[in-house]
């Protein structure tokens, strides 16, 4: 069973950076599958970041592109989020999760991290 | 970019009632169509992919329709544990948008 878990600090200063690692289990990256990070501000809609390869190759959100890198590093079978000079507008639930086969959609998640962004 | 929207925003109806939800493209996506359950509280779960194909382990009563720019997701007849907000997502091109939600409970 293919399972995914997020984690990296809850709370982050305004400017700072927003760095999050999810840990997958049940399965090796390097098998396959982009992997990908969405947000959900509270109370509100989902939203694709980004996405990775297990070769590195990416797609990131255009309108986070300049703000945003996605990593991934298979010997720990983890991938990584960071994004830059934050605002309170990032504040929101993070989930980490795979893409179904060749489909750009998202058949297993993590459980979701808040990360509050506030001084 | 293209852009999701969904109707309505919310609903209400009675158990065993068959509900419809709608999302449409701002421009052609063909096929590339995802619908997603997310329960309060919980993590969004893949409900149906290419518009219309069933994720294994969705209950039948679940069902997706369209192409284009106009798609459709039904529940034939609505159990209590439906309660949640739908999801439309497509997926034919990055950015992998997502409709605004439908939320769904029980009259």
């Amino acid at each position: 069973q293919v399972q995914l878990q997020e984690s990296g600090p809850g709370l982050v200063k305004p400017s700072e950076t927003l760095s999050l690692t999810c840990t997958v289990s049940g399965y090796s990256i390097s098998s396959g599958y982009y992997w990908g990070w969405i947000r959900q501000p509270p109370g509100k809609g989902l939203e694709w970041i980004g996405s990775i390869y297990h070769s590195g190759s990416t797609y990131y959100n255009p309108s986070l592109k300049s703000r945003i890198t996605i990593s991934v590093d298979t010997s720990r079978n983890q991938f990584s989020l960071k994004l830059s000079s934050v605002t309170a507008a990032d504040t929101a639930v993070y989930y980490c999760a795979r893409t179904h086969g060749s489909n750009w959609v998202f058949d297993y998640w993590g459980q979701g991290t808040l990360v509050t962004v506030s001084s | 970019d293209i852009q999701m929207t969904q109707s309505p925003s919310s609903l209400s109806a009675s158990v065993k009632d068959r509900v419809t939800i709608t999302c449409r493209a701002s421009q052609g996506i063909s096929n590339y169509l995802a619908w997603y359950q997310q329960k309060p509280g919980k993590v969004p779960k893949l409900l149906i992919y290419a518009a219309s194909t069933l994720q294994s382990g969705v209950p039948s009563r679940f069902s997706g329709s369209g192409s284009g720019t106009d798609f459709t997701l039904t529940i034939s007849s609505l159990q209590p544990e439906d309660v949640a907000t739908y999801f439309c997502q497509k997926y034919n091109s990055a950015p992998f948008t997502f409709g605004p939600g439908t939320k769904v409970d029980i009259k």
